[in-house]
Protein backbone atom coordinates (compact mmCIF):
# COMPACT_ATOMS: atom_id res chain seq x y z
CA UNK A 1 0.00 0.00 0.00
CA UNK A 2 1.41 3.21 -0.80
CA UNK A 3 1.90 5.40 2.04
CA UNK A 4 3.58 7.66 4.34
CA UNK A 5 4.06 6.64 7.88
CA UNK A 6 5.40 8.93 10.61
CA UNK A 7 6.58 8.31 14.21
CA UNK A 8 5.80 8.38 17.15
CA UNK A 9 1.87 9.83 16.44
CA UNK A 10 2.14 11.40 19.90
CA UNK A 11 4.61 12.24 22.01
CA UNK A 12 5.17 14.01 25.38
CA UNK A 13 8.57 16.10 26.06
CA UNK A 14 10.09 18.89 28.23
CA UNK A 15 11.80 21.53 27.30
CA UNK A 16 15.77 20.98 26.13
CA UNK A 17 15.45 17.60 25.40
CA UNK A 18 16.61 16.17 21.55
CA UNK A 19 14.01 14.76 19.75
CA UNK A 20 13.65 12.91 16.09
CA UNK A 21 10.28 12.39 14.39
CA UNK A 22 10.71 10.16 11.72
CA UNK A 23 8.76 10.43 8.02
CA UNK A 24 9.13 7.58 4.89
CA UNK A 25 7.21 6.90 2.14
CA UNK A 26 7.27 4.15 -0.20
CA UNK A 27 6.39 5.62 -3.48
CA UNK A 28 9.97 6.75 -4.55
CA UNK A 29 8.52 10.21 -4.20
CA UNK A 30 11.47 12.94 -4.87
CA UNK A 31 9.89 15.70 -3.16
CA UNK A 32 9.57 15.53 1.04
CA UNK A 33 8.52 18.27 3.48
CA UNK A 34 7.20 18.49 6.77
CA UNK A 35 4.45 21.28 8.13
CA UNK A 36 3.08 22.54 11.13
CA UNK A 37 -0.13 22.90 12.00
CA UNK A 38 -1.91 25.27 14.88
CA UNK A 39 -5.33 26.34 15.61
CA UNK A 40 -5.81 29.17 13.11
CA UNK A 41 -2.93 29.52 11.55
CA UNK A 42 -3.28 26.58 8.97
CA UNK A 43 -1.31 24.20 7.77
CA UNK A 44 3.19 26.37 7.52
CA UNK A 45 5.94 24.76 5.65
CA UNK A 46 9.28 23.95 7.99
CA UNK A 47 11.80 22.63 5.80
CA UNK A 48 11.68 20.41 2.25
CA UNK A 49 13.69 18.62 0.05
CA UNK A 50 13.46 17.80 -3.41
CA UNK A 51 15.84 14.84 -3.45
CA UNK A 52 18.77 13.08 -1.38
CA UNK A 53 21.00 15.60 0.00
CA UNK A 54 19.14 18.48 -1.24
CA UNK A 55 17.11 20.50 1.58
CA UNK A 56 15.83 23.36 1.91
CA UNK A 57 13.92 25.99 4.30
CA UNK A 58 10.17 26.50 4.38
CA UNK A 59 8.22 29.78 5.90
CA UNK A 60 8.74 28.53 9.69
CA UNK A 61 12.33 26.71 9.58
CA UNK A 62 13.70 28.16 13.20
CA UNK A 63 14.40 25.37 16.04
CA UNK A 64 14.28 22.77 13.32
CA UNK A 65 16.36 20.44 11.58
CA UNK A 66 16.15 18.24 8.51
CA UNK A 67 18.18 15.53 6.77
CA UNK A 68 17.89 13.21 3.69
CA UNK A 69 20.03 10.74 3.38
CA UNK A 70 18.41 7.86 1.85
CA UNK A 71 15.01 9.14 -1.15
CA UNK A 72 12.07 7.37 1.47
CA UNK A 73 13.28 8.84 4.90
CA UNK A 74 12.81 12.79 5.87
CA UNK A 75 13.52 12.95 9.74
CA UNK A 76 12.93 16.17 11.48
CA UNK A 77 14.97 17.06 14.21
CA UNK A 78 14.44 19.31 17.54
CA UNK A 79 17.60 19.81 18.53
CA UNK A 80 16.01 21.62 21.90
CA UNK A 81 12.60 21.83 21.86
CA UNK A 82 10.38 24.99 23.27
CA UNK A 83 7.14 25.29 24.04
CA UNK A 84 6.38 27.18 21.52
CA UNK A 85 7.08 23.77 19.79
CA UNK A 86 3.82 21.94 20.29
CA UNK A 87 1.36 21.81 17.17
CA UNK A 88 0.63 19.04 15.48
CA UNK A 89 3.33 17.81 12.59
CA UNK A 90 2.62 16.22 9.06
CA UNK A 91 5.28 14.90 6.78
CA UNK A 92 4.31 14.87 3.06
CA UNK A 93 5.33 13.72 -0.10
CA UNK A 94 5.29 13.74 -3.78
CA UNK A 95 6.73 13.12 -7.24
CA UNK A 96 9.15 16.39 -8.20
CA UNK A 97 8.39 18.76 -10.35
CA UNK A 98 4.76 18.34 -12.26
CA UNK A 99 3.54 16.46 -9.10
CA UNK A 100 0.31 17.19 -8.21
CA UNK A 101 -0.99 15.29 -5.12
CA UNK A 102 1.15 15.63 -1.94
CA UNK A 103 0.11 12.58 0.14
CA UNK A 104 0.65 13.66 4.10
CA UNK A 105 1.16 11.12 6.78
CA UNK A 106 -1.15 10.93 9.29
CA UNK A 107 0.36 13.37 12.04
CA UNK A 108 2.49 13.50 15.29
CA UNK A 109 0.86 15.62 17.87
CA UNK A 110 3.87 17.06 20.37
CA UNK A 111 3.84 18.60 23.32
CA UNK A 112 6.76 20.55 24.77
CA UNK A 113 6.35 21.20 28.28
CA UNK B 1 4.05 37.61 0.21
CA UNK B 2 1.36 35.33 -0.08
CA UNK B 3 -1.86 35.46 1.59
CA UNK B 4 -4.47 33.16 1.37
CA UNK B 5 -8.20 34.27 2.52
CA UNK B 6 -11.02 31.46 3.20
CA UNK B 7 -14.09 31.53 5.77
CA UNK B 8 -13.38 30.34 9.14
CA UNK B 9 -16.69 27.96 9.41
CA UNK B 10 -19.65 26.99 7.75
CA UNK B 11 -23.12 25.36 8.26
CA UNK B 12 -24.96 23.42 5.98
CA UNK B 13 -27.99 20.44 5.95
CA UNK B 14 -27.34 17.60 4.53
CA UNK B 15 -28.50 16.84 1.01
CA UNK B 16 -27.76 20.59 0.25
CA UNK B 17 -25.22 22.48 -1.43
CA UNK B 18 -22.14 24.52 -0.35
CA UNK B 19 -19.70 26.95 -1.67
CA UNK B 20 -16.28 27.57 -0.03
CA UNK B 21 -14.68 30.54 -1.38
CA UNK B 22 -10.76 30.98 -1.03
CA UNK B 23 -8.91 34.05 -2.57
CA UNK B 24 -5.52 34.78 -3.12
CA UNK B 25 -2.61 37.19 -3.13
CA UNK B 26 0.59 35.39 -4.28
CA UNK B 27 3.92 36.35 -6.00
CA UNK B 28 3.22 32.96 -8.71
CA UNK B 29 0.98 31.05 -9.54
CA UNK B 30 1.33 27.47 -10.50
CA UNK B 31 -1.58 25.94 -9.27
CA UNK B 32 -4.37 25.86 -6.73
CA UNK B 33 -5.07 22.82 -4.51
CA UNK B 34 -8.17 21.96 -2.35
CA UNK B 35 -7.80 19.36 0.33
CA UNK B 36 -10.22 17.75 2.77
CA UNK B 37 -9.12 17.29 6.42
CA UNK B 38 -11.51 15.55 9.21
CA UNK B 39 -10.72 16.30 12.77
CA UNK B 40 -7.27 14.80 13.84
CA UNK B 41 -6.13 13.32 11.02
CA UNK B 42 -4.39 14.04 7.44
CA UNK B 43 -5.65 16.04 4.97
CA UNK B 44 -6.31 14.48 1.70
CA UNK B 45 -6.33 15.29 -1.94
CA UNK B 46 -9.78 16.53 -3.51
CA UNK B 47 -8.71 18.64 -6.55
CA UNK B 48 -6.09 20.98 -8.36
CA UNK B 49 -6.99 23.80 -10.75
CA UNK B 50 -4.18 25.26 -12.88
CA UNK B 51 -6.32 27.15 -15.64
CA UNK B 52 -9.35 29.05 -15.41
CA UNK B 53 -12.64 27.06 -14.87
CA UNK B 54 -14.64 24.31 -13.47
CA UNK B 55 -13.46 20.59 -12.86
CA UNK B 56 -16.02 18.61 -11.39
CA UNK B 57 -15.44 15.55 -9.68
CA UNK B 58 -18.41 13.50 -8.25
CA UNK B 59 -19.98 15.43 -6.01
CA UNK B 60 -17.47 17.52 -5.76
CA UNK B 61 -16.38 20.91 -8.48
CA UNK B 62 -13.65 23.44 -7.85
CA UNK B 63 -13.31 26.35 -10.17
CA UNK B 64 -10.71 29.03 -10.73
CA UNK B 65 -10.00 32.18 -11.68
CA UNK B 66 -6.72 33.51 -11.75
CA UNK B 67 -7.47 37.04 -12.94
CA UNK B 68 -9.48 37.51 -9.84
CA UNK B 69 -7.27 35.04 -7.25
CA UNK B 70 -10.55 33.18 -6.55
CA UNK B 71 -11.46 29.99 -5.90
CA UNK B 72 -14.15 27.86 -5.05
CA UNK B 73 -14.87 24.51 -3.88
CA UNK B 74 -18.21 23.04 -4.42
CA UNK B 75 -20.34 20.72 -2.45
CA UNK B 76 -23.35 19.05 -3.53
CA UNK B 77 -25.55 16.55 -1.79
CA UNK B 78 -24.06 17.39 1.40
CA UNK B 79 -23.75 14.29 3.38
CA UNK B 80 -22.93 13.82 7.04
CA UNK B 81 -19.37 12.50 6.75
CA UNK B 82 -18.56 15.52 4.36
CA UNK B 83 -17.97 17.29 8.04
CA UNK B 84 -14.80 17.99 7.73
CA UNK B 85 -12.19 20.95 7.23
CA UNK B 86 -11.49 22.17 3.75
CA UNK B 87 -7.97 23.47 3.03
CA UNK B 88 -7.26 25.84 -0.06
CA UNK B 89 -3.74 25.76 -0.60
CA UNK B 90 -1.86 27.12 -3.75
CA UNK B 91 1.87 26.53 -5.33
CA UNK B 92 2.94 29.74 -6.10
CA UNK B 93 6.28 29.08 -7.81
CA UNK B 94 6.95 28.43 -11.28
CA UNK B 95 10.59 27.90 -10.34
CA UNK B 96 11.48 24.16 -10.48
CA UNK B 97 13.51 24.64 -7.26
CA UNK B 98 10.81 25.28 -5.29
CA UNK B 99 9.55 21.82 -6.19
CA UNK B 100 5.94 20.96 -4.87
CA UNK B 101 5.88 23.80 -1.99
CA UNK B 102 2.49 25.05 -1.05
CA UNK B 103 1.09 27.47 0.49
CA UNK B 104 -2.26 26.79 3.00
CA UNK B 105 -4.87 29.30 3.97
CA UNK B 106 -6.57 28.50 7.24
CA UNK B 107 -9.03 25.83 6.43
CA UNK B 108 -12.87 26.20 6.58
CA UNK B 109 -14.58 23.98 9.08
CA UNK B 110 -18.08 22.73 6.90
CA UNK B 111 -20.96 21.26 9.63
CA UNK B 112 -23.30 19.17 7.92
CA UNK B 113 -26.47 19.11 10.19
CA UNK B 114 -29.12 16.74 9.72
Amino acid sequence: EAQVTQNPRYLITVTGKKLTVTCSQNMNHEYMSWYRQDPGLGLRQIYYSMNVEVTDKGDVPEGYKVSRKEKRNFPLILESPSPNQTSLYFCASSLGSGGVEQFFGPGTRLTVL
Amino acid sequence: GQNIDQPTEMTATEGAIVQINCTYQTSGFNGLFWYQQHAGEAPTFLSYNVLDGLEEKGRFSSFLSRSKGYSYLLLKELQMKDSASYLCAVRASLIKAAGNKLTFGGGTRVLVKP
